[in-house]
């Protein structure tokens, strides 16, 4: 099993919908959670943290889910400019001295007019 | 303030040839990491350096990639003896730091394009 795995898309969806993917890990010891956009051809960029109590921007609301492993991102009145790679990170930090993030392979998001 | 930035942004090279990729992260970043990506691929983490040191190379590929940093500052990644299935964006990122309770958010330079013909 993968360390984090994401549903690859894509997500096509009209502009204005709401949009909802998850992403699971493996190790229950993980400690940060992190949703990451991937514009084309271009680098990653943090979108959002996501905390244990769930977390809001505007429209993108980031939830944790230690019990079942997994954390969700879901975005409200979709804009075309959100059409991007959606890639979850988390980080296992089971070595403070070696920790290592790790990057799910994303979920491919296009928003249609 | 200044970003990450890599050098160069593009890098075409023929088989077997040495190739040396440049990374420069944010002033007072302590964690700097290197991850390759191929086409249309997630991101694979290659080799993660806390100041000069490198506690995890885990992802190397191959005795053929190495890495280095100087100073707490620049890193350079290294692939001797290029094969075409290295070709792909090699992507590097720094943090604050990555122990203790900080959330380490990793901020990426733009990466260098690497193609093996």
């Amino acid at each position: 099993r993968k360390e984090v795995e994401q549903d690859p898309g894509p997500f096509n969806v009209p502009e204005g919908a709401t949009v909802a993917f998850n992403c699971t890990y493996s190790n229950s010891a993980s400690q940060s959670f992190f949703w990451y956009r991937q514009d084309c051809r271009k680098e990653p960029k943090l979108l959002m943290s996501v905390y244990s109590s769930g977390n809001e921007d505007g429209r993108f609301t980031a939830q944790l889910n230690r019990a079942s492993q997994y954390i969700s991102l879901l975005i409200r009145d979709s804009k075309l400019s959100d059409s991007a790679t959606y890639l979850c990170v988390v980080n296992p930090r089971t070595d403070s001295s070696a920790s290592k993030i790790i990057f799910g392979s994303g979920t491919r998001l296009s928003i249609r007019p | 303030g200044a970003g990450v930035s890599q050098s160069p942004s593009n890098k075409v090279t023929e088989k077997g040839k040495d190739v040396e990729l440049r990374c420069d992260p944010i002033s007072g970043h302590t964690a700097l990491y290197w991850y390759r990506q191929r086409l249309g691929q997630g991101l694979e983490f290659l080799i993660y350096f806390q100041g000069n040191s490198a506690p995890d190379k885990s992802g190397l590929p191959s005795d053929r990639f190495s890495a280095e940093r100087t100073g707490e500052s620049v890193s350079t990644l290294t692939i001797q003896r290029t094969q075409q299935e290295d070709s792909a964006v090699y992507l590097c990122a720094s943090s604050f730091r990555t122990s203790g309770a900080i959330t380490d958010t990793q901020y990426f330079g733009p990466g260098t394009r690497l193609t093996v013909l």
